[in-house]
């Protein structure tokens, strides 16, 4: 069992539909995060929640929305998404303290494709 | 701001022959710097950090990294490459303006290893 899982791992859905990412960790951490990778782009950080607290928004469209109901589950909503969305979304765990240096631990991706 | 840079898109080099993928970074302060591969269709794995005390670090998979302060480098090495290093590599840093581990990430090296 890895550390950090993800659900579904493909999703094909239309532009008025509803769907959800869901990430699970066995880790004990207590930060988690919501990352974007696109072709040919830098990763970019979307949500990041710390103590089940939501923490940052790097000005990410409405059309989605996170939900982190305890510290070791993290959920992304999405709704009437758009083409340029289709992307690999990461989720990330770490111990979110601020003196410590630890390394992020990364599920496999929801590979997302927007028709 | 934190920032990294990787300056080659791709890197070839023969199995056998020894590798370097190369990062640069701007941060202020003490830099916390970070390693990680991507393998196809999978998350990032964690390879090494660099914190404090020694240059080179040695990491997962015979991979090391050196620091170097005055070149504000921190480029990834490993004496012998195997086919089945071919991946995509990134290279971060953390943000230490954050209480979390909100680390910002370069656009990836792709590295591929030829029999």
């Amino acid at each position: 069992e890895t550390g950090v899982t993800q659900t579904p791992r493909h999703l094909v859905m239309g532009m008025t539909n509803k769907k959800s990412l869901k990430c699970e960790q066995h880790l004990g951490h207590n930060a988690m995060y919501w990352y974007k990778q696109s072709a040919k782009k830098p990763l970019e950080l979307m949500f990041v929640y710390s103590l089940e607290e939501r923490v940052e928004n790097n000005s990410v469209p409405s059309r989605f929305s996170p939900e982190c109901p305890n510290s070791s589950h993290l959920f992304l909503h999405l709704h009437t998404l758009q083409p340029e969305d289709s992307a690999l979304y990461l989720c990330a765990s770490s111990h979110g303290t601020s003196g410590s240096a630890g390394e992020l631990f990364f599920g496999e991706g929801s590979r997302l494709t927007v028709l | 701001a934190q920032s990294v840079a990787q300056p080659e898109d791709q890197v070839n080099v023969a199995e056998g022959n020894p590798l370097t993928v190369k990062c640069t970074y701007s941060v202020s302060g003490n830099p916390y710097l970070f390693w990680y591969v991507q393998y196809p269709n999978r998350g990032l794995q964690f390879l090494l950090k660099y914190i404090t005390g020694d240059n080179l670090v040695k990491g997962s998979y015979g991979f090391e990294a050196e620091f170097n302060k005055s070149q504000t480098s921190f480029h990834l090495k490993k004496p012998s490459a195997l086919v089945s290093d071919s991946a995509l590599y990134f290279c971060a840093v953390r943000d230490l303006n954050t209480g979390f581990q909100k680390l910002v990430f370069g656009t990836g090296t792709r590295l591929l290893v030829s029999p």
